[in-house]
């Protein structure tokens, strides 16, 4: 069963503009990851935050995490054509370690 | 690039046969771990191996079984396919299986079933 879900299924954004992801979860965990997958190709790993940080950065992407709300937000800033994919987040659930729960995932369209 | 690497990446097989999917971890990875990615979902955790010893298994029946081999390599076999098997067929790796760390996956493998 799927652990979280992502919000909005599907966003359109045009190239420059920032993107926003959401992702909620149910149970206590131990880290949230985020994925990028290109159409019909395996994830790329983008960001993993500990549940004891709250926000961190990678070049042109910030992940916020709010365990007491239970849930994670992904920014893209300056999004790109290349950016085009569906993000995913995932958690590593407290006693299952290694052993990743997705959401549903978040469609991005980024247009010229 | 991720050093995990999948094969095949494509099959088509017929309803009630067997399939044997294979991955070779990233270089010292010891714990592989397979998902099952529906069209449109996120993918499903299937089971795990770490050092040759399944370790965690996801809610999915006893014809999903697997190995995991001393080089750390690793293989999915599905018996008596259903359509709905259908899917891609992810394989991750990572270094131990403690929390937190970083989770590679490979390109996967798209199985259809007809």
């Amino acid at each position: 069963s799927q652990q979280g879900e992502e919000d909005p299924q599907a966003l359109s954004i045009q190239e420059g503009e920032n993107a926003t992801m959401n992702c909620s979860y149910k149970t206590s965990i131990n880290n949230l990851q985020w994925y990028r997958q290109n159409s019909g190709r395996g994830l790329v790993h983008l960001i993993l935050i500990r549940s004891n940080e709250r926000e961190k950065h990678s070049g042109r992407l910030r992940v916020t995490l709010d365990t007491s709300k239970k849930s994670s937000s992904l920014l893209i800033t300056a999004s790109r054509a290349a950016d085009t994919a569906s993000y995913f987040c995932a958690t590593d659930r407290t006693g299952t370690a290694s052993k990743l729960t997705f959401g549903t995932g978040t469609r991005l369209q980024v247009t010229l | 690039e991720t050093g995990v690497t999948q094969s095949p990446t494509h099959l088509i097989k017929t309803r009630g046969q067997q399939v044997t999917l294979r991955c070779s971890s990233q270089s010292g990875h010891n714990t592989v771990s397979w998902y099952q990615q529906a069209l449109g979902q996120g993918p499903q955790f299937i089971f795990q191996y770490y050092r040759e010893e399944e370790n965690g298994r996801g809610n999915f029946p006893p014809r999903f079984s697997g190995l995991q081999f001393p080089n750390y390599s690793s293989e999915l076999n599905v018996n008596a396919l259903e359509l709905d098997d259908s899917a891609l067929y992810l394989c991750a790796s990572s270094l131990g299986q403690g929390s937190g760390n970083t989770i590679y996956f490979g390109e996967g493998s798209w199985l259809t079933v007809v």
